[in-house]
This record gives structure tokens, sequence and C-alpha cells, in this order.
């Protein structure tokens, strides 16, 4: 079993949906949550990061942990073209240095 | 600042061949990681440096490859002798302080034929 798995889609929407978007972890070792946008051709830029359980909102932007089900989310409302992306989420040990990445979600927003 | 800069963005290389790829870090953040990412695998941790000391390279696949950190502005990642399965995205990547991977480079895009 994989320690981080995520649908790898692709997802299509049209502009102005929600996205909700999930991964699954094996390990309640697992601190440290982080979501990771990647354009074509890029670089994986960081797009929010929570330690624990809990929500975490930045702007059209929320990334929400549920522990005790080992379930990660992040949702974009009002998406838009622009969000086009493979989007990835990651898990980390506390105190570790090795991140686990996902395999990444396709995300397509049509106009 | 620039960010972490890579060189070169493309290798086009024949098998057989040794590859040198290039890292500049942002200057001021301890940590150094070295990724592949391929459709098959995803994104690979493959050695992580910390103040220029390698702590943990049991991601680098084969006696092939090696990793130097000389100094805390540069680091490089060799494949000598380079195969086809080599080819993959690698990506150079540093540590913000927060428990994350905050900041990657563009990536050098490597095919070996």
């Amino acid at each position: 079993q994989k320690e981080v798995e995520q649908d790898p889609g692709p997802l299509s929407v049209p502009e102005g949906a929600i996205v909700s978007l999930n991964c699954t972890y094996s390990n309640s070792a697992f601190q440290y949550f982080m979501w990771y946008r990647q354009y074509s051709r890029k670089g994986p830029e960081l797009l929010m990061y929570t330690y624990s359980s809990g929500n975490k909102e930045d702007g059209r932007f929320t990334a929400q942990v549920d522990k005790s089900s080992k379930y990660i989310s992040l949702f974009i409302r009002d998406s838009q073209p622009s969000d086009s992306a493979t989007y990835l989420c990651a898990i980390r040990r506390t105190g570790g240095f090795k991140t686990i990445f996902g395999a990444g979600t396709r995300l397509f927003v049509k106009a | 600042d620039a960010g972490v800069i890579q060189s070169p963005r493309h290798e086009v290389t024949e098998m057989g061949q040794e590859v040198t790829l290039r890292c500049k870090p942002i200057s001021g953040h301890n940590s150094l990681f070295w990724y592949r990412q391929t459709m098959m695998r995803g994104l690979e941790l493959l050695i992580y440096f910390n103040n220029n000391v390698p702590i943990d390279d049991s991601g680098m696949p084969e006696d092939r490859f090696s990793a130097k950190m000389p100094n805390a502005s540069f680091s490089t990642l060799k494949i000598q002798p380079s195969e086809p399965r080599d080819s993959a995205v690698y990506f150079c990547a540093q540590d913000a302080g927060g428990g994350t991977e905050a900041f990657f480079g563009q990536g050098t895009r490597l095919t070996v034929v």
C-alpha cells in the first residue's frame, strides 16, 4: 500500500465551480500536510500547508485535514481557467525531512 | 531573489554519456533536495543535504547517480553512465524552515536516447 493515495484524474470542471481534491494516507505518524500546484513544464509551488488537524483558508483555497479518517482535502472556490494545473498532496512526519508526494490530480477549468 | 535556479533546462544525451545537472539554491536556507519526476513513479526524493552535508541518499537509484554540494550556493547531480530509463524531470528544492519544501526550481528535463 502506498503511503499516500491520490486519484490522478483528470478532473474537468466549468469556470466558477467548486473543486474538491482529495488524498488518503496510511500512517498516523504524519503531521504535516501540504498541497502543491504544478503548471505544465514548471516546478511544484507550495500552495498551503497545515500542521495536524483542522482547516486552513487562503483566499479561494481551503485545506482540510481529517486525521481520524486519514483524509486530506483541498477545496477551490470560484475556480478559474488559471487554476488549471496538477495538484499534488504531500505529507511529512514531525521532525522528519522526507516528504511523500501523491501522484497528483490534473485539473482542467473550462471557460 | 531569483529563486532556485537549475541548469540546463533541457538535456538530450546518448546512452552511456555522463550527464551533470546543476542547482543554484537560494542563499540563507540550509537544506537542499534533489527529486526526480516521472509519469509512472511521480515525484521521488533522490538525496537530501543539510548544511552542505548529504544526510540521506537512500533514494539514489544506483551507483551511477552521485550528488555533491561543495558549498551553500551550488549543487550537482551526476549520472554516469546515463541510460534511457533515467529520462525524467529532475528538480532541486529547498525547505523554507516550516517543515515543507517551499521552493522548487524549474527543473531539468533529461532525455537519454
